[in-house]
């Protein structure tokens, strides 16, 4: 089945450590993206990337970190930098587009709790 | 400043009763637009998307949307509601030529009561 998969479903770090979510898809898609979604604030992007070894800032980058070495996968970095980040984090991936928009695919998502 | 309205952060709606979920975006040019769905603890499934065309849009599960330019608004209905319904709806847009960055809505948590 083709689909975007994200590991661990639920994720606890002690403060003070960096942790890396697992985002991959099999979807053949150049885009991928992540998100943070916090209870009453819809999701904010924290990155994105288009085509591979490349990534872009979102709106909400600062204590965060990404990769893009294959297509298939962009593991996001939790760093201890992040104030707060208890929070359900989305991954997503489209078609890369010229000037059209292509429709994002979300995974499950991983909830990340700082203890 | 740029942004997407739900101005409505809980709904509460019997079976079988219709539903409008609202929202309203604030940009300079008319943006593309979208209803997700996320159940609990779930990732987000497109419900409906507008680009350009017919203002009224179906998706699926059901759901209608309709594109108001005037109103800057893409509201989000269904005729007859399903307790299976019961999630969280998010509206979201993106602006031509941006990358497809999405800025999503705060939300609306739908409640279906039997």
């Amino acid at each position: 089945d083709g689909g975007i998969t994200q590991s661990p479903k639920y994720l606890f770090r002690k403060e003070g450590q960096n942790v890396t979510l697992s985002c991959e898809q099999n979807l053949n898609h150049d885009a991928m993206y992540w998100y943070r979604q916090d209870p009453g604030q819809g999701l904010r992007l924290i990155y994105y990337s288009q085509i591979v070894n490349d990534f872009q800032k979102g709106d909400i980058a600062e204590g965060y970190s990404v990769s893009r070495e294959k297509k298939e996968s962009f593991p996001l970095t939790v760093t201890s930098a992040q104030k707060n980040p208890t929070a359900f984090y989305l991954c997503a991936s489209s078609i890369r587009g010229a000037e059209s928009y292509n429709e994002q695919f979300f995974g499950p998502g991983t909830r990340l709790t700082v203890l | 400043a740029q942004s997407v309205t739900q101005p409505d952060i809980h709904i509460t709606v019997s079976e079988g009763a219709s539903l409008e979920l609202r929202c309203n975006y604030s940009y300079g040019a008319t943006p593309y637009l979208f209803w997700y769905v996320q159940s609990p603890g779930q990732g987000l499934q497109l419900l409906l998307k507008y680009f350009s065309g017919d203002t009224l849009v179906q998706g699926i599960k059901g759901f209608e949307a309709e594109f108001k330019r005037s109103q800057s608004s893409f509201n989000l209905r269904k005729p007859s509601v399903h307790w299976s319904d019961a999630a969280e709806y998010f509206c979201a847009v993106v602006l031509t030529g941006t990358a497809s960055k999405l800025t999503f809505g705060t939300g609306t948590r739908l409640q279906v009561t039997l």
